[in-house]
């Protein structure tokens, strides 16, 4: 079982480039996240989707855009990346109110120069 | 707005230590609680949940208790191993499931032999 698959797992960007990290599940989740790790952050939410067809607004979502392509794709936009955006970010899926955990891919490192 | 505290790392135990890492929460309502660990270069894995008062989450032989009085959360493991080496975060879920999970900053814990 893939369960979350994120693409790329690593890139470096100029300042002022743009790219989309897309995320994929397989597990028939409804809810999907995009999250930013960061040292001493901890996982901060930067959107989310409880269902297909809807998006919304995490904790820190200034300079990002987020697509549901679909039920299993949710892509993450960075349209004119900043050395602020440097990360780690964590695509994560789940059952939105089925009180059960969400399940998350093995990242995508993210250096902007 | 919702809130988790933990210890600050890093931890260093020796093999065959007991482990505590502390949690507290702040939130509105009941939430669900989790221990989250990542293992190094990978993304999170559950390690365990509550999702009610007095309820005892357990895996791996790491366990936590619901704490509503003292809204907390505490993570123990009475004997570490090396590969129990990893980063250790707690999370809530406000509405009850996994939807929008808050973290704390995480713990480092390194265990030698």
């Amino acid at each position: 079982n893939a369960g979350v698959t994120q693409t790329p797992k690593f890139q470096v960007l100029k300042t002022g480039q743009s790219m989309t990290l897309q995320c994929a599940q397989d597990m028939n989740h409804n809810s999907m996240y995009w999250y930013r790790q960061d040292p001493g952050m901890g996982l901060r939410l930067i959107y989310y989707s409880a269902s297909e067809g809807t998006t919304d607004k995490g904790e820190v979502p200034n300079g990002y855009n987020v697509s549901r392509l679909n039920k299993r794709e949710f892509s993450l936009r960075l349209e004119s990346a900043a050395p602020s955006q440097t990360s780690v970010y964590f695509c994560a899926s789940g059952r939105w109110g089925y009180n059960q955990p969400q399940h998350f891919g093995d990242g995508t490192r993210l250096s902007i120069l | 707005g919702d809130s988790v505290t933990q210890m600050e790392g890093p931890v260093t135990l020796s093999e065959e230590a007991f482990l505590t890492i502390n949690c507290t929460y702040t939130a509105t309502g009941y939430p669900s609680l989790f221990w989250y660990v990542q293992y190094p270069g990978e993304g999170l894995q559950l390690l365990l949940k509550a999702t009610k008062a007095d309820d005892k989450g357990s895996n791996k032989g790491f366990e936590a208790t619901y704490r509503k009085e003292t809204t907390s959360f505490h993570l123990e493991k009475g004997s570490v191993q090396v590969s129990d080496s990893a980063v250790y975060f707690c999370a809530l879920s406000s509405q009850g499931g996994s939807e929008k999970l808050v973290f704390g900053k995480g713990t480092k814990l390194t265990v030698n032999p």
